[in-house]
């Protein structure tokens, strides 16, 4: 099917782990972006990428890495994880032409 | 100051009546600017888009931007209990996407 997908849905680790986030859209679009979401502050931007092998910083990249070696995957990983990051993670990817903004279903992410 | 900024809410609007969400942004460089809602536990939808000064219509749906006084508004006629949401503000910094937090719509039967 075609779409934006993310995986794990769910997922409860612990502080100091590594943990990461998958991004998979088949698309083909250039841009993708990640994104966390929090009660108070609403979506976040943590990095985007314009195409393969570039990737930016967002509003809050601190304690995140990406990558994105295809076109239609952007891995998210937190190198070691604390319980600040515990939020909801969405991948997002943009259509150009008309733009519109696409978003995948969502990470629940649990750092105890 | 976050670049975008929204009036959390919530804010109750009659069945029937309009519904009005504003939306100030900081970048005057700013060219593109989005509406979406979101459901609770849902990701967010995009229902409007502008990129011109002054109106756009969509169905129930209104988009307004004021590039000169750096507003966005969303005016949603004829409100529905299915437009409860939270309705969020996104603007194109640099291709960026920056979002507001949102503002909580609720809608009175």
């Amino acid at each position: 099917d075609a779409g934006i997908t993310q995986s794990p849905r769910y997922k409860i680790t612990e502080t100091g782990r590594q943990v990461t986030l998958m991004c998979h859209q088949t698309w083909s679009h250039s841009y993708m972006f990640w994104y966390r979401q929090d009660l108070g502050h609403g979506l976040r931007l943590i990095y985007y990428s314009a195409a393969a092998d570039i990737t930016d910083k967002g509003e809050v990249p601190d304690g995140y890495v990406v990558s994105r070696s295809k076109t239609e995957n952007f891995p998210l990983t937190l190198e070691s994880a604390t319980r600040s990051q515990t939020s909801v993670y969405f991948c997002a990817s943009i259509r150009l032409a008309p733009h519109e903004q696409f978003f995948g279903p969502g990470t629940r992410l649990t750092v105890l | 100051q976050k670049e975008v900024e929204q009036n959390s809410g919530p804010l109750s609007v009659p069945e029937g009546a309009i519904a009005s969400l504003n939306c100030t942004y900081s970048d005057r460089g700013s060219q593109s600017f989005f509406w979406y809602r979101q459901y609770s536990g849902k990701s967010p939808e995009l229902i409007m888009s502008i990129y011109s000064n002054g109106d756009k219509e969509d169905g129930r749906f209104t988009a307004q931007l004021n590039k000169a006084s750096q507003y966005v508004s969303l005016l949603i006629r004829d409100s529905q209990p299915s437009d409860s949401a939270t309705y969020l503000c996104a603007v194109n910094v640099d291709d960026k996407i920056i979002f507001g937090k949102g503002t909580r719509l609720h809608i009175l039967p």
